[in-house]
């Protein structure tokens, strides 16, 4: 199975500022990667897919980037309605598999 | 308005069975792909099994326990779990699988219905 690592596991920060979330897979899976956001309760929500492709509707301060191995999801100017947790996901292999999550917390 | 809605969750003895079921709404079921994710309490999230018109994938650790079946005269997926141990005490969702430019995703989330595996 490919691994996905998240990092880091946990973030806490002011709104306003720019977070970075990094994922790293196992092997390359090119930009066959998507990323979720969670909130408490509710269920997983999707913000980008192929790496870098904008879900309708989904906020234009949310980004996507990487290829291969590395990716990042970044929040240019982090608002209180982002506290959640993330979750990278890869596509390459029909036996998906998901990061363990990035919470982010606001100050 | 495209919609997925879980049932059949509840409690449950270690070594039994259970079948929960997901209905879709609002679109074209029968020509998407099908998921099943769990989440165990505090955790993260754990793909089960996905089916589409020809294929049917499970996690590694799941086969031979739990089988993905669906019903699209009914619009309905299914999830039979047998020799349920309180590791599959979780939340399960169905999702859609959806081809974004090439790369699959899954954009359509149910609520989730809960699971407990509990003497």
């Amino acid at each position: 199975d490919i691994q996905m690592t998240q990092s880091p596991s946990s973030l806490s920060v002011s709104v306003g500022d720019r977070v970075t979330i990094t994922c790293r897979a196992s092997q390359s899976i090119s930009n066959y990667l998507n990323w979720y956001q969670q909130k408490p309760g509710t269920a997983p929500k999707l913000l980008i897919y192929a790496a870098s492709g904008l879900q309708s509707g989904v906020p234009s301060r949310f980004s996507g980037g990487g290829s291969g191995t590395d990716f990042t999801l970044t929040i240019s100017s982090l608002q209180p309605e982002d506290s959640a947790t993330y979750y990278c996901q890869q596509s390459y292999s029909s036996l998906w598999t998901f990061g363990q999550g990035t919470k982010v917390e606001i100050k | 308005e495209v919609q997925l809605v879980e049932s059949g969750g509840g409690l449950v003895k270690p070594g039994g069975s259970l079948r929960i079921s997901c209905a879709a709404s609002g679109f074209p079921f029968s020509t998407y792909t099908m998921t099943w994710v769990r989440q165990a309490p505090g955790k993260g999230l754990e793909w089960v099994s996905s089916i589409s018109s020809r294929t049917i994938y499970y996690a590694d650790s799941l086969r031979g326990r739990f089988t993905i079946s669906r019903d699209n005269a009914k619009n309905s997926l299914y999830l039979q779990m047998d020799s349920l141990t309180t590791e599959d005490t979780a939340v399960y969702y169905c999702a859609r699988e959806r081809f974004l430019t090439g790369s699959a995703a899954f954009d359509i989330w149910g609520q989730g219905t809960m699971v407990t595996i509990s003497s």
